[in-house]
């Protein structure tokens, strides 16, 4: 079946501006992960959704980041007033709970 | 928090075998991965070892994990130049979450 899908795959962003970063996940998958990959830090995680469980947002790195996870399927990363540093390739992966997490293509992001 | 260490750099030869290492902290970890991510794409599940196991072979893979030690290694046999690629290896702890290495760069020459 389709793997994980993310658009855009690329976007270039002058600083300042918002951005919206979508993920569809597999189907019939219920936790949804969004992760950052970037040259200093590596990668880290960002948020989890399971199912109409309130999500982890134990990694966000600060409150210009939110996401969002509409009708248990597709979700939205949103970066409000992007900075340099939000330059990323930004990864989403799906599982069912507890299972092997499969990730997207990503959205390489670069803040101007 | 979570550390998980890999070395950053390995070159091989094509048709050796070469092995990657990687140590982590979580020890309540159940399941421990391997991705693999080739120039411009994402990353993909390679292999991953149930946290009760000590070995695990998936055709030219053979993953070791030593509990005790917290390290896992991942072997290649037969290196092929589609093998070139980072190589990530991953915890899970918390709800299911990730922490990575930093990656580890192989480099196959012809």
């Amino acid at each position: 079946g389709a793997g994980v899908s993310q658009s855009p795959s690329n976007k270039v962003t002058e600083k300042g501006k918002d951005v919206e970063l979508r993920c569809d996940p597999i189907s019939g998958h219920t936790a949804l992960y969004w992760y950052r990959q970037s040259l200093g830090q590596g990668l880290e995680f960002l948020i989890y959704f399971q199912g109409n469980s309130a999500p982890d947002k134990s990694g966000l790195p600060s409150d210009r980041f939110s996401a969002e996870r509409t009708g248990g399927s597709v979700s939205t990363l949103t970066i409000q007033r992007t900075q340099q540093e939000d330059s990323a390739v930004y990864l989403c992966a799906s599982s069912n709970p507890q299972e092997t997490q499969y990730f997207g293509p990503g959205t390489r992001l670069l803040v101007l | 928090g979570e550390d998980v260490e890999q070395s950053l750099f390995l070159s091989v030869r094509e048709g050796d075998s070469s092995v990657i290492n990687c140590t982590y902290t979580d020890s309540s970890s159940t399941y421990l991965y391997w991705y693999k991510q080739e120039p411009g794409a994402g990353l993909q599940l390679l292999t991953y070892i149930f946290s009760n196991m000590d070995m695990k072979q998936d055709q030219r893979l053979t993953v070791l994990l030593n509990k005790k030690d917290k390290h896992l290694s991942l072997r290649i046999a037969d290196t092929q130049t589609g093998d070139s690629a980072i190589y990530f290896c991953a915890e899970n702890y918390g709800n299911n979450r990730l922490a990575f290495g930093k990656g580890n760069q192989v480099v196959v020459i012809p």
